[in-house]
């Protein structure tokens, strides 16, 4: 697509609830990036995918976050038994970075998660 | 992670000022940096690398000192359109992720 979409952009849901986060990257970019951003706050890394794997995965939180990529495109971020805690903006990024690329990232708009 | 470092502001200038940002890291083998900006919940864009030569794109120059590791980022003749949060992002030589700094918040005013 022409850009990162991300879905839903929007979801409330109660504390204890599983919840499901999509990314669909630019085509064609190898390389995709969750981060999450609370209020105030700077954007924090969760993980890394380059094609189906995660090299690095050293952000996610807690064992209830979990995240895969299929296809080498879309991703799915699932946070299960959400605490208060967990709410933030979810924003998943893509890249064609290689390593050592000067490219930076494009993100997609981002999904306001809210833990009731 | 290691740290990037802003002044969070806000700088409140007036349209035409010149205004400068500054951002310190602590990993002296980071690699790449840029700078982004991001509006109000909105998600973060790219709004320039910078090189070691230091760069400029219209209004907009980055400087890097990799002594200091320190970058900054100047805006000239100011516009309300620039009224932004701007974030300070490094790449370490190692790993995969960009570290972003929490942003200094810009507000131009008439």
């Amino acid at each position: 697509g022409a850009g990162v979409s991300q879905s839903p952009s929007n979801k409330v849901t109660e504390k204890g609830k599983d919840v499901e986060l999509r990314c669909d990257p630019i085509s064609g970019h190898t390389a995709l990036y969750w981060y999450r951003q609370s209020l105030g706050q700077g954007l924090e890394f969760l993980i890394y995918f380059q094609g189906n794997s995660a090299p690095d995965k050293s952000g996610l939180p807690s064992d209830r976050f979990s995240a895969e990529r299929t296809g080498g495109s879309v991703s799915t971020l699932t946070i299960q038994r959400t605490q208060q805690e967990d709410s933030a903006v979810y924003l998943c990024a893509s890249s064609s970075w290689t390593g050592e690329s000067r490219s930076g990232y494009t993100f997609g708009s981002g999904t306001r998660l809210t833990v009731v | 992670r290691k740290e990037v470092e802003q002044d969070p502001g806000p700088f409140n200038v007036p349209e035409g000022a010149t205004v400068a940002f500054n951002c310190t890291y602590s990993n002296s083998a980071s690699q790449s940096f840029f700078w982004y900006r991001q509006d109000c919940r909105k998600e973060p864009k790219l709004l320039m690398s910078v090189y070691s030569s230091g760069n400029e794109d219209g209004r907009f120059t980055a400087q890097l000192n990799r002594a200091s590791q320190y970058i900054s980022l100047l805006i000239r003749d100011s516009k309300l359109s620039d009224s932004a949060t701007y974030l300070c992002v490094v790449k370490e030589e190692t790993g995969y992720a960009l570290n972003f700094g929490k942003g200094t918040s810009l507000l131009v005013t008439p």
